[in-house]
C-alpha cells in the first residue's frame, strides 16, 4: 500500500511566521504534489514536482514555495504567514506515469490555523 | 477551461436506500477521471479510475460508470459507515499534471 505521511494533523502559527510543512512518501513516486482545501472551493494546486529540485507551480502559488531535495520528501514552506492562509494542506504523490497509473495518493492532511 | 461540478452537494439516504451522485465534467480531452472518499479531517482515499466513456469499476456496495459528459457513482444499500464526502476529480490529457477537483458531495446514511 502506497503511504504519505506528513508532519503535523494540527499547526497553529502567528502571522509573519516561516511554516515549513513536510510530505514523505514510501513508494518511490516522482510526482508529488500539495494542495489546499477550502470549504466550497475544493483542492486547489499550490505546486508539483516531477523529481528531485524540480518544481512547477500550480493555481495558486503566491505565498508558497517548495523544496525536494530527496525523492521521498516534499516541503511546503510559507515564507511570512498570513491568516488567509489558514486552510487544509493536503500533500499527494502519484507513480510514474510509464506504469500506466494516474492517480494521486493522499496524505492525511495538515490543518494550519493562522492567528 | 476544465470544470467539474458536483451535485447534490449534500444528501442524505435511510440505511439501505440506493441513489447516486453526480460528476459532470467539461475538459479538453479526458486522460482519466477520479473517485475518492473524503472523511472528516482526513486526507482523501482514492476509489476508482475510469479511462474511457462505457467504463465501470465496482468496489463492495459502490459502482462508477462514465461517459463522455458525467460519471455517477451508484450507492447499493448503503450503511451509516458509507457517510462521507465523495469527492470527484478529471485529468486532462494537455495541460499540467495535477487533478481539477470538484467540490464534493456530502453523504449522510442514517440508521
Amino acid at each position: 500500500d502506497v503511504k504519505v505521511t506528513q508532519s503535523s494533523r494540527y499547526l497553529v502559527k502567528r502571522t509573519g511566521e516561516k511554516v515549513f510543512l513536510e510530505c514523505v512518501q514510501d513508494m518511490d513516486h516522482e510526482n508529488m504534489f500539495w494542495y489546499r482545501q477550502d470549504p466550497g472551493l475544493g483542492l486547489r494546486l499550490i505546486y508539483f514536482s516531477y523529481d528531485v529540485k524540480m518544481k512547477e507551480k500550480g493555481d495558486i502559488p503566491e505565498g508558497y514555495s517548495v523544496s525536494r531535495e530527496k525523492k521521498e520528501r516534499f516541503s511546503l514552506i510559507l515564507e511570512s504567514a498570513s491568516t488567509n492562509q489558514t486552510s487544509m494542506y493536503l500533500c499527494a504523490s502519484r507513480p510514474p506515469i510509464r506504469q500506466g497509473s494516474y492517480e494521486q495518493y493522499f496524505g492525511p492532511g495538515t490543518r494550519l490555523t493562522v492567528t | 477551461e476544465d470544470q467539474v461540478t458536483q451535485s447534490p452537494e449534500a444528501l442524505r439516504l435511510q440505511e439501505g436506500e440506493s441513489s447516486s451522485l453526480n460528476c459532470s465534467y467539461t475538459v479538453s480531452g479526458l486522460r482519466g477521471l477520479f473517485w475518492y472518499r473524503q472523511d472528516p479531517g482526513k486526507g482523501p482515499e482514492f476509489l476508482f479510475t475510469l479511462y474511457s466513456a462505457g467504463e465501470e469499476k465496482e468496489k463492495e456496495r459502490l459502482k462508477a460508470t462514465l461517459t463522455k459528459k458525467e460519471s455517477f457513482l451508484h450507492i447499493t444499500a448503503p450503511k451509516p459507515e458509507d457517510s462521507a464526502t465523495y469527492l470527484c476529480a478529471v485529468q486532462a490529457v494537455t495541460g499540467a499534471n495535477n487533478l481539477f477537483f470538484g467540490t464534493g458531495t456530502r453523504l449522510t446514511v442514517i440508521p
